[in-house]
């Protein structure tokens, strides 16, 4: 059955600690991405990688970090310095030569 | 800066009647359109795409109208029905990068 997963649902952090959400997808897609939504908002681009070990910023990158060593795997690090963090995060994956982005079904993180 | 601007932010429709959102785009290079379709707790799903070669496209009781010299399309949804109570997001993307820039979405209610 193939598709892309996150983990976890749904995920606490106290301020100040870092934490990492799993995006996998056994789509044998070449693009992922990360996506941060927030009520009454459209999704916002974090981060993509076109390709294993290269990942380029999104429009709000700054206090995430990323990486891109296996191409089934693309986890999301929301670090300390994210002002904001609490929000809706959208993993997706895309194939080299589509536009045709698929989405995972979210991890939403609170920070208490 | 929001590139995509769309509208309404909510919309109630009776059964059977049609729903109408809009979307304006200021990039003259994008040259995907694609529309999302996200029930609460899930990750959007891909409902109907348009490139911008053509003026409409039709997939079941779903529509894109295309205008490219106004820089709008628009998503039809045709015998609306309680199920497609839903948000709705438009995007847009350009070239080979396949970033695409979302709408801050439509909250559509159906009504029995």
């Amino acid at each position: 059955d193939g598709g892309i997963t996150q983990s976890p649902k749904y995920l606490f952090r106290k301020e100040g600690q870092n934490v990492t959400l799993s995006c996998e997808q056994n789509l044998n897609h070449d693009a992922m991405y990360w996506y941060r939504q927030d009520p009454g908002q459209g999704l916002r681009l974090i981060y993509y990688s076109q390709i294993v070990n290269d990942f380029q910023k999104g429009d709000i990158a700054e206090g995430y970090s990323v990486s891109r060593e296996k191409k089934e795997s693309f986890p999301l690090t929301v670090t300390s310095a994210q002002k904001n963090p609490t929000a809706f995060y959208l993993c997706a994956s895309s194939i080299a030569s589509n536009n045709e982005q698929f989405f995972g079904p979210g991890t939403r993180l609170t920070v208490l | 800066q929001q590139q995509v601007k769309q509208s309404p932010q909510s919309l109630i429709v009776q059964k059977g009647g049609i729903s109408i959102i809009n979307c304006a785009y200021e990039n003259t290079a994008f040259d995907y359109f694609p529309w999302y379709q996200q029930f609460p707790g899930k990750g959007p799903a891909l409902l109907i795409a348009i490139r911008p070669d053509v003026s409409e496209k039709k997939e079941g009781r779903f529509t894109i109208s295309f205008n490219k010299s106004a820089k709008q399309f628009s998503l039809h949804i045709m015998d609306s029905q309680p199920g497609d109570s839903a948000t709705y997001f438009c995007a847009a993307s350009k070239g080979s990068a396949r970033q695409l820039t979302f709408g801050s979405g439509t909250q559509l209610t159906v009504l029995p």
